[in-house]
């Protein structure tokens, strides 16, 4: 069974602060997905990776997909509380099941 | 356009009861998936439906059930609830074939409290 651990589990911290979430696996994936998720919603796409060593950005959000396709991270530079929410990344396992990390919750303080 | 649509949001049901859950994917859109969201299990895939044919299913037992319509509506039942049932349901579509790398848009989700 193909996994996805996600780390931190929490992060609490302070606005204009930087921070770093992981997403590893001992298995490939051909694509990998971040989504973040609102209290009482449904997760939101933020971005697919597909290409391994690719780097995408999303004004303060940067993704990596690590070389190998095993891992994947997400930075953020100069948090803002807008960007609480549970960060959740996903990829499809061998038989194109999308299956999700555990999450990170993250929280920013003004 | 709409986005997807679960209704209903929030539901309480009493052990043993059966439920049927539904799910309007966005228009156009012929791929829905179902997953359950636990605090303690996260996400955990349900099924997934393309053009009315289940295309992945996963390790729930044979209480969880589901199906799609020819107008890619889709439900889902579970019959003889349980306590550990209780978790939020979330319904995702996507226009595209499930086996082609892509992103899915979830509903709100329905809350199901078992009592």
């Amino acid at each position: 069974t193909q996994l996805l651990e996600q780390s931190p589990q929490f992060l609490s911290i302070q606005e204009g602060e930087n921070l770093t979430v992981y997403c590893n696996s001992s298995s490939v994936f051909s694509s990998l997905q971040w989504y973040r998720q609102e209290p009482g919603e449904g997760p939101v796409l933020l971005v697919t990776v597909v290409t391994g060593g690719e780097v995408k950005k999303l004004k303060r959000l940067t993704f990596q997909f690590g070389d190998a396709r095993k891992d994947s991270s997400l930075h953020i530079t100069a948090a803002q509380p807008g960007d609480t929410g549970l960060y959740l990344c996903a990829g499809r396992d061998s038989s194109y099941k999308l299956i999700f990390g555990s999450g990170t919750r993250l929280l920013v303080r003004p | 356009k709409a986005g997807v649509t679960q209704t209903p949001r929030y539901l309480i049901k009493t052990r043993g009861q059966q439920v049927t859950l539904s799910c309007s994917p966005i228009s156009g859109h012929r791929s829905v998936s179902w997953y359950q969201q636990t605090p303690g299990q996260g996400l955990q895939f349900l099924f997934e439906y393309f053009s009315e044919t289940q295309r992945n299913k996963g390790n729930f037992p044979g209480r969880f059930s589901g199906r799609q319509f020819s107008n890619s509506r889709s439900e889902m039942n579970v019959s003889t609830l349980e306590l550990g049932d209780s978790a939020l349901y979330l319904c995702a579509s996507s226009g595209l074939d499930p086996n082609i790398a892509h992103g899915y848009t979830f509903g709100s989700g329905t809350r199901l409290t078992v009592v």
